[in-house]
């Protein structure tokens, strides 16, 4: 595997469900992000976890839950979730400390469906 | 805040046409300046990208050209082609212990042969 991979590439749940989303980045990065895309809106960041810590938390709610237990895995752990949560969460990575602004490299995303 | 403002479109070209997707930002310090291209089905991939007031990113000719003064970067191509149809987004990012980019809202592209 190489790059950024994410798993489900698809999910669909109940509001009652616990499901989690799984990242997994092979590029020996030190960040990892989560996005939510959701049609006619900008990328909305959602976590930031560098050198394994979590760094922002951009008024998330508590339903959503994160967990990066090393640099190159990211785990977005959801329970009791809304239909307005439907989306493409999109996972990223970037090498940061360098001391320049590099690219942040995404995987292909999980469609989530919320019923 | 930051932000960043681009045509929503779809913009639909025939296919060798020239193609001007406009972005414009608001931002405080220097940022750096991104487009990302999202292909159907897939995540974001970086196209091109500037650091700096006055340089033109360029990658499989698309270019962009970062412009402080009307605090602009416009993503161009001479001739466009069908594989050229995806979602363009156009990005800002200041670093600040990690990258926290803004993101445009997205413009859809479809090139018809």
């Amino acid at each position: 595997e190489t790059g950024v991979t994410q798993t489900p590439r698809h999910l669909v749940m109940g509001m009652t469900n616990k499901k989690s989303l799984k990242c997994e980045q092979h590029l020996g990065h030190n960040a990892m992000y989560w996005y939510k895309q959701s049609a006619k809106k900008p990328l909305e960041l959602m976590f930031v976890y560098s050198l394994e810590e979590r760094v922002e938390n951009n008024s998330v709610p508590s339903r959503f839950s994160p967990e990066c237990p090393n640099s190159s895995h990211l785990f977005l752990h959801l329970h009791t979730l809304q239909p307005e949560d439907s989306a493409l969460y999109l996972c990223a990575s970037s090498q940061e400390g360098t001391g320049f602004q590099e690219t942040q490299y995404f995987g292909p995303g999980t469609r989530l469906l919320v019923l | 805040g930051d932000s960043v403002t681009q045509m929503e479109g779809p913009v639909t070209l025939s296919e060798e046409a020239f193609l001007t997707i406009n972005c414009t930002y608001t931002a405080t310090g220097y940022p750096s300046l991104f487009w990302y291209v999202q292909y159907p089905g897939e995540g974001l991939q970086l196209l091109l990208k500037a650091t700096k007031a006055d340089d033109k990113g360029s990658n499989k000719g698309f270019e962009a050209t970062y412009r402080k003064e009307t605090t602009s970067f416009h993503l161009e191509k001479g001739s466009v082609q069908v594989s050229d149809s995806a979602v363009y987004f156009c990005a800002l990012s200041v670093t600040g212990g990690y990258q926290k980019v803004t993101f445009g809202i997205g413009t859809k592209l479809q090139v018809i042969p």
